[in-house]
């Protein structure tokens, strides 16, 4: 089974402070890993993945097979950081799993 | 270009009545298909996802149901519909096989069963 885990429902920063959204997953074979996010009445859009160790809008994420997690980060918050953001595990059979989602609020 | 569409966008519907909500993918093939349903507090809760036509994989059981009759078409249904089945439902597609493969979201079907 595969599963993914976002602890927090709502975190809140103020702008230029430092945000970490936690992601944990629990799958058996090698998991592919991504972060969406949603902006206010727009679609769901990728946002990053983890096979592409790249950096989208400052934020950045590492996979950690040890602790199985895929934590996303971004030095200093913005405003436009402001969305809904879902971590996401393709498994086996192209099974994509998401998790509840975390709300991102960044505070002026 | 790729382009999801997922229709009706909006549907009332009372009790025990029948659903379908229909998905179609253009500019590309034998893709991906999914059904989420998102919720507040949930998340987005995998439905169903196709690999190909007529192989359907089923994650809840519920009331609902999907099919794929064609490549590129996916339908998400329901002979008797009831309270709970409210919900945003999203169909998406990605590309099959490879790395890292994005999935691509349609607008999304607002259901009220009344």
């Amino acid at each position: 089974a595969q599963r993914v885990t976002q602890p927090e429902k709502l975190l809140s920063v103020f702008k230029g402070a430092p945000v970490e959204l936690k992601c944990n997953y629990s799958y058996s074979g090698s998991p592919e890993l991504f972060w969406y996010v949603q902006y206010s009445r727009q679609r769901l859009q990728l946002l990053l993945r983890h096979i592409s160790r790249e950096s989208i809008k400052g934020f950045t994420a590492d996979l950690n097979k040890g602790e199985t997690s895929f934590h996303l980060k971004k030095p200093f918050a913005q405003e436009e950081d402001s969305a809904m953001y879902y971590c996401a595990l393709k498994g086996g059979y192209q099974k994509v799993t998401f998790g509840t989602g975390t709300k991102l609020q960044v505070i002026p | 270009s790729q382009t999801i569409h997922q229709w009706p966008a909006t549907l009332v519907q009372p009790v025990g009545s029948p659903l379908s909500l229909e998905c179609t993918v253009e500019g590309t093939s034998n893709p991906n298909l999914y059904w989420y349903r998102q919720a507040a507090g949930r998340g987005l809760q995998l439905l169903f996802y196709s690999v190909g036509i007529g192989q359907i994989s089923s994650e809840v059981p519920q009331n609902l149901s999907a099919s794929r009759p064609q490549d590129r078409q996916f339908i998400l249904s329901s002979k008797k519909l009831l309270l709970s089945d409210s919900g945003f439902y999203l169909c998406a597609w990605s590309v099959q096989g490879g790395m890292g493969n994005t999935i691509y979201f349609g607008e999304g079907s607002w259901l009220t069963v009344v």
